[in-house]
């Protein structure tokens, strides 16, 4: 069964520090991988995601996360965080066949001044 | 584009009433939408995946007959949660596929449906 880990359940860093939030997938099959990004009181907002071609995707407020299936990793990251960067941030995996999203834990990306 | 929303975004009951919980596509269609609940720091869980004109998909452990879903239309499903209780009191969101040229690709999210039982 396709499983999805993120092993930090929460990340502190300073403002304008670089981040990495970790993912990592187990499948058998050909996946597909995707980030979201849920503020306090929300639902998910698609942050990025790969389906195919490029291995690095890039989402428009600088985040950026790279597919890399020998690690079946697919981290995310940004060079420099902001304040408004503070909220739980989900990866998550389907297969080709879209039909269950399996989502990870979450980590907290916690930005201070 | 691809904006999914629901209705209402909080809703406090009482122990023992339904309440019905509308999950609409609003600019794309989807034959597919799913449901899911979230606990407090928790992720998602899916309970069911909504069929348009079938019946709903549901994750082992989730009771059918407490949680019934109708996907009437191509643009929106329902969430009927039946004689709710306190234990049911949690975040229930739900998202749903474009289908473009026969293709499902990403899910959509809507905001999130904030039920508390008392």
């Amino acid at each position: 069964a396709q499983s999805v880990t993120q092993l930090d359940s929460q990340v502190p860093v300073f403002e304008e520090a670089p981040v990495e939030l970790r993912c990592n997938y187990s499948s058998s099959v050909s996946v597909y991988l995707f980030w979201y990004v849920q503020y306090p009181n929300q639902g998910l907002q698609l942050l990025l995601k790969y389906l195919s071609g490029s291995t690095l995707v890039e989402s428009i407020n600088g985040f950026e996360a790279e597919f890399n299936k020998s690690q079946t990793s697919f981290h995310l990251r940004k060079p420099s965080v902001h304040i408004s960067d503070t909220a739980e941030y989900f990866c998550a995996a389907t297969n080709t066949g879209f039909q269950k999203l399996v989502f990870g834990t979450g980590t907290r990306l916690l930005v201070s001044p | 584009g691809a904006v999914v929303s629901q209705h209402p975004s909080r809703v406090i009951c009482k122990s023992g009433t339904s309440v019905k919980i509308e999950c609409r596509s609003l600019d794309f269609q989807a034959t597919t939408m799913f449901w899911y609940r979230q606990f407090p720091k928790k992720s998602l869980m899916l309970m069911a995946t909504s069929n348009e004109g079938s019946k709903a998909t549901y994750e082992q452990g989730v009771e059918k007959d407490k949680f019934l879903i109708n996907h009437a239309s191509l643009t929106l499903s329902t969430l009927t949660v039946t004689s709710a209780h306190p234990e049911d009191s949690s975040f229930y969101i739900c998202s749903a596929n474009p289908v473009t040229s026969g293709r499902q690709e990403t899910q959509y999210f809507g905001p999130g449906t904030r039920l508390l039982v008392l």
